[in-house]
């Protein structure tokens, strides 16, 4: 099973801040690694695929990177809604596997 | 409109079953691979298990096999989730999500329902 590890636990940012999440593998997945936000009691939204694509209807301030075991998502320019946990997620290797989390919180 | 609504989800005894819907609109139902999602109070997410279009493909965590059954009924655009054997460890909200269709966002999930809270306690 792939583990995916995030760090940090937690980012206390204020708006108008750059947020640099990362995530790593605990092998290669090469680019099949997806990023998605939850808010509190809402269900989560996927951001990013294969590492870098944002998906259908999310802002440019959101931006992913990396390959192999070392990712990051970039929040450029943080707004209040953009307040959150964060997950990664791999698609390369069965069982797909999720990260920890990163909460990204008001400083 | 596109969405997701998962029900069924309740309070249930240890080794006790129940049986999770998720009913889906706003387009083909039939094209797509669904899958279950889970995620303990305060906790992360974990894959449960998905199922083929067709349901002719199903896949799961070796930790689930055994307890957890999934399937679809494409005529009622409909998937469920049959858990048997509960355990404390499985209390959870139970998300129904949609896999992409294309080969790039094959297996990550571009549509959630708002989920179903499972709660295994004597």
């Amino acid at each position: 099973e792939i583990v995916l590890t995030q760090s940090p636990a937690t980012l206390s940012l204020s708006p108008g801040e750059t947020a640099t999440l990362s995530c790593r593998a605990s092998q290669s997945v090469s680019s099949s690694l997806g990023w998605y936000q939850q808010k509190p009691g809402q269900a989560p939204r996927l951001l990013i695929y294969d590492a870098s694509n944002r998906a259908t209807g999310i802002p440019a301030r959101f931006s992913g990177s990396g390959y192999g075991t070392d990712f990051t998502l970039t929040i450029s320019s943080l707004v209040p809604e953009d307040f959150a946990v964060y997950y990664c997620q791999q698609r390369s290797n069965w069982p797909l596997t999720f990260g920890g989390g990163t909460k990204v919180e008001i400083k | 409109e596109v969405q997701l609504v998962e029900s069924g989800g309740g309070l249930v005894k240890p080794g006790g079953s129940l049986r999770l819907s998720c009913v889906a609109s706003g387009f083909t139902f039939s094209d797509y691979t669904l899958t279950w999602v889970r995620q303990a109070p305060g906790k992360g997410l974990e894959w449960v298990s998905s199922i083929s279009s067709t349901s002719y493909f199903k896949y799961s965590p070796d930790s689930l096999k055994g307890r957890f059954t999934i399937s679809r009924d494409n005529a009622e655009n409909s998937l469920y989730l049959q858990m048997d054997s509960l355990r404390a460890e499985d209390t959870a909200v139970y998300y129904c999500a949609r896999v992409g269709m294309t080969t790039v966002t094959d297996w990550y999930f571009d549509l959630w329902g708002r989920g179903t809270l499972v709660t295994v306690s004597s």
